[in-house]
């Protein structure tokens, strides 16, 4: 399947920064990306979608100038995390949409990032 | 809208048995897809197997089996000969395949395999 990186794994930052998440689809390119939070236990809710060389769509009741999103190429989504506080700890993750063999599409999802804000 | 329903929080098997992780979903959409994905405590999200609405037959992926009940609108997910590794979270998910590109996950299952 195709492969989706992410970065950094894991970050502790101060409350009052700003923290950047990369996300790279490897081996093929991706003209959307999409951006989910998940509290531990719960399910994945998506926070936005992410398309290159245009302004993000954010989900209802997600701050836009909270979570900046750049799709700055095919391969290459970033989400930043400004002034970060502790209620914006979570796991965030990322995916990007490529072909199956059969021809429909499906997800391929980045490792994830746990952001813990002190 | 779409909607997802994982009614098992948590399931436990014995190594080496079949388990059953259910899933059922409502759409007005005629055209759709069907997904589980597994995932382990690291986080990292697997895909596991995908259902088209409009597939005669069940989608298979060697020990994965998808048990879609059109009528019922249930996509069932079948794993056989369970593995210690099987232990994970897994979730259910769906695509309405006309109007949008993104997934609407299920609560998800937290599964078990006991040795």
């Amino acid at each position: 399947g195709a492969v989706v990186s992410q970065h950094p794994s894991r970050v502790i930052c101060k409350s009052g920064t700003s923290v950047k998440i990369e996300c790279r689809s490897l081996d093929f390119q991706a003209t959307t990306m999409f951006w989910y939070r998940q509290f531990p236990k719960q399910s994945l809710m998506l926070m936005a979608t992410s398309n290159e060389g245009s302004k993000a769509t954010y989900e209802q009741g997600v701050e836009k100038d909270k979570f900046l999103i750049n799709h700055a190429s095919l391969t290459l989504s970033t989400l930043t995390v400004t002034s970060a506080h502790p209620e914006d700890s979570s796991f965030y993750i990322c995916s990007a949409p490529s072909s199956l063999a059969g021809g429909e599409e499906t997800q391929y999802f980045g490792p994830g990032t746990r952001l813990l804000v002190l | 809208a779409q909607k997802i329903t994982q009614t098992q929080p948590g399931m436990f098997v014995q190594e080496k048995e079949a388990v059953t992780l259910d899933c059922t979903y409502d759409t007005s959409d005629p055209s759709y897809g069907l997904f589980w994905y597994k995932q382990p405590s690291s986080g990292e999200m697997i895909f596991l197997i995908y259902q088209g609405s409009y597939d005669q037959q069940n989608a298979t992926e060697g020990r994965y089996s998808l048990n879609f009940q059109k009528a019922r609108k249930s996509a069932n997910l079948v794993i056989s000969a369970s593995q210690l590794g099987d232990s994970a979270m897994y979730f259910c998910a769906m695509r309405e395949l006309r109007s949008a590109r993104q997934l609407t996950f299920g609560s998800g299952t937290q599964l078990t395999v006991l040795p």
